[in-house]
């Protein structure tokens, strides 16, 4: 059974850097094909994709904020980690990371349960 | 403003069948067979109910379709029921733009 959990702060003040963990069990970050994205959800408005890390290491980024994002994984943890810096009250959202199945494919099967972050002095 | 367009509600009443589009470009659903389709009730996370365009996931009521023409995706869900309440989001790869562009997300009303 595949299951994949966020954890990280709840309130950050602007300019900091936030730093969210995806724990992942059911699966490893080693198998090939595997990946696993973040996705982010602002209040009431839509899902925007932030980036995602494949079992080989090879990461891409959403292009509008490719310069404030980095992923890494730690295999032998099963966790992802998203770095976002300067953060900015319009980044108050749920945080998800979600499981991709295959190197080819472009869906996301599994969803962790979110985190909402808020962005706040 | 979202990528991908959709309506922002649609409603129908129970054992009815209703279609929610998506509409984008050539270069993301009009060129990719990997639109997706999540389904999100209130405070919980989005659930995959199809992928690359019409194939179902295991355990996805096979009262979800996913269908495309040109740069629009549609969903259709028949025979609703009231468990389908929610909000309906599609999802496309977009090349060299960027591995994923979301749709505004369309709230569905069971009447």
């Amino acid at each position: 059974q595949i299951t994949l959990k966020e954890s990280g702060p709840t309130l950050v003040k602007p300019t900091q850097t936030l730093t969210l963990t995806c724990t992942v069990s059911g699966f490893s970050l080693s198998t090939s094909g595997v990946g696993v994205a973040w996705i982010r959800q602002p209040p009431g408005k839509a899902l925007e994709w932030l980036a995602l890390i494949y079992w080989d290491d090879d990461d891409l980024y959403s292009p509008s904020l490719r310069s404030r994002l980095t992923i890494t994984k730690d295999t032998s943890e099963n966790q992802v980690v998203l770095t976002m810096t300067n953060m900015d009250p319009v980044d108050t959202a749920t945080y998800y990371c979600a499981h991709i199945p295959r190197s080819y494919t472009r869906h996301f099967d599994y969803w962790g349960q979110g985190t909402l972050v808020t962005v706040s002095s | 403003q979202s990528a991908l367009t959709q309506p922002a509600s649609v409603s129908g009443p129970p054992g009815q069948s209703i279609t929610i589009s998506c509409t984008g470009t050539s270069s993301d659903i009009g060129t990719y067979n990997l639109v997706s389709w999540y389904q999100q009730h209130p405070g919980k996370a989005p659930k995959l109910i199809i992928y690359e365009d019409n194939k179902r996931p295991s355990g996805v009521s096979n009262r979800f379709s996913g269908s495309k023409s040109g740069n629009t995706a549609s969903l259709t869900i028949s025979g609703l029921q009231a468990e389908d309440e929610a909000d309906y989001c599609c999802c496309s790869y977009a090349g060299s733009r960027s591995y994923a562009v979301f749709g505004g997300g369309t709230k569905v009303t069971v009447l």
